[in-house]
Formats: structure tokens, C-alpha cells, sequence
């Protein structure tokens, strides 16, 4: 499996743009996904990424670079609702299965 | 649109029992992956299905676990002689093929062990 990084938490004000990063290791890479886990729910689908650049979607953004092992996840115009631990996720293997970073968790203040 | 179910949401057992939890997967997904969440951490890969074949499991599966997923459509996931380090979030995930395909999870069953 990979060696995924990311902010262990993050705070930011309503309104505000915020941006939260994740590095990996580059060997057997397969594209990077990006999830938003309410607490005691389901991680929910939010971007993947496997060319380099930036994809965007709505108020959410995905960037990855593959050379330098590194993605960021880009929330704009933030909402109270965007409160949420966000987790980055690498697939490997045959089945590729998920390895995910510790999680970022994102406090918006009013 | 139904979702990745999985029950029952929460379990509280006692040390030494035997815990089985449930998940049906999204109808027309062929893949199926059971995670453990611990608090404050990502999930960790346990197991995986390509319709009723299991095909990969993590080291973090001991004996004490196993996996089933008999017609190829719900899975159900055993825990034999519980510990107290099993206490965890145990989440299921599905999927159909392709590289690019995300994985659905379901809200999770939360085991308890006293």
C-alpha cells in the first residue's frame, strides 16, 4: 500500500476559501480520490484525480501533481456543513482497494 | 436510489462473544470491500469481493474473521471470540469495474466490545 499524508485538522471561517493537501508515495500510482465523512456516516464520493491539473466541481476543486506526489482539495465559499473530516485515498493492488490518510478535520466557524 | 445498507448500526457485545454484521451492496455493483475505521483515523482495507469470489484480504484479518458473500449479492462479516481491540467502525464498500469507478460506502455497523 501507499504512504498517504494529510493535515491532521484544519479551521476556517465561513465564507473563506480552504485548501487541504495530501502527499503520497508516487511508486504503483493509480489515481487519488478525495471523500467527506460526516462524523458517524459514510464516507461520501467527492473527486478523483489520475492526470495532472485541476478538476472542478462546483464549490469543490481536486488538484494533482504526479511528479511531485502531491494533490490538494479546494473548498470555496465555505458552509457551516462543510465541518467534516475529508480523506484522501490511494487504490493498489488487484482489488484495488483503498488505502486512505488519517483524515483532515475541517472546523468552519461562523 | 438506494444507497450501500448495512446493519445493524451499532453493536454492543461482551468479550469472547461471536458478532455478524450485514451489508447489501449498491444492486449492480460486482465489487465489495469491508473496512475497519478506528476513531480518528482513515479505513483500513480488510477484505474484497469480485461478485461471490473472495479474492483479497489484509493481514489485519486473523483467523478470528471471516468474510462471505454467497450469491454474489449481500456479504456478511463474522467476528469469532471478540477483543476489546476489535472495537472499531466496520465499514462496507462497494463498486462496479473499471479503474476510475469510485467506492460507495455504507454508514457502517459500530461494534462495542465491554
Amino acid at each position: 500500500g501507499q504512504n498517504i499524508d494529510q493535515p491532521t485538522e484544519m479551521t476556517a471561517t465561513e465564507g473563506a476559501i480552504v485548501q487541504i493537501n495530501c502527499t503520497y508515495q508516487t511508486s504503483g500510482f493509480n489515481g487519488l480520490f478525495w471523500y467527506q465523512q460526516h462524523a458517524g456516516e459514510a464516507p461520501t464520493f467527492l473527486s478523483y484525480n489520475v492526470l495532472d491539473g485541476l478538476e472542478e466541481k462546483g464549490r469543490f476543486s481536486s488538484f494533482l501533481s504526479r511528479s511531485k506526489g502531491y494533490s490538494y482539495l479546494l473548498l470555496k465559499e465555505l458552509q457551516m456543513k462543510d465541518s467534516a473530516s475529508y480523506l484522501c485515498a490511494g487504490p493498489s493492488g488487484s482489488a484495488r482497494q483503498l488505502t486512505f490518510g488519517s483524515g483532515t478535520q475541517l472546523t468552519v466557524l461562523p | 436510489d438506494t444507497g450501500v445498507s448495512q446493519n445493524p448500526r451499532h453493536k454492543i457485545t461482551k468479550r469472547g462473544q461471536n458478532v455478524t454484521f450485514r451489508c447489501d451492496p449498491i444492486s449492480e455493483h460486482n465489487r465489495l470491500y469491508w473496512y475497519r475505521q478506528t476513531l480518528g483515523q482513515g479505513p483500513e482495507f480488510l477484505t474484497y469481493f469480485q461478485n461471490e469470489a473472495q479474492l483479497e484480504k489484509s493481514r489485519l484479518l486473523s483467523d478470528r474473521f471471516s468474510a462471505e458473500r454467497p450469491k454474489g449479492s449481500f456479504s456478511t462479516l463474522e467476528i469469532q471470540r471478540t477483543e476489546q481491540g476489535d472495537s472499531a467502525m466496520y465499514l462496507c464498500a462497494s463498486s462496479t469495474q473499471g479503474v476510475s469507478q469510485p467506492q460507495h460506502f455504507g454508514d457502517g455497523t459500530r461494534l462495542s466490545i465491554l
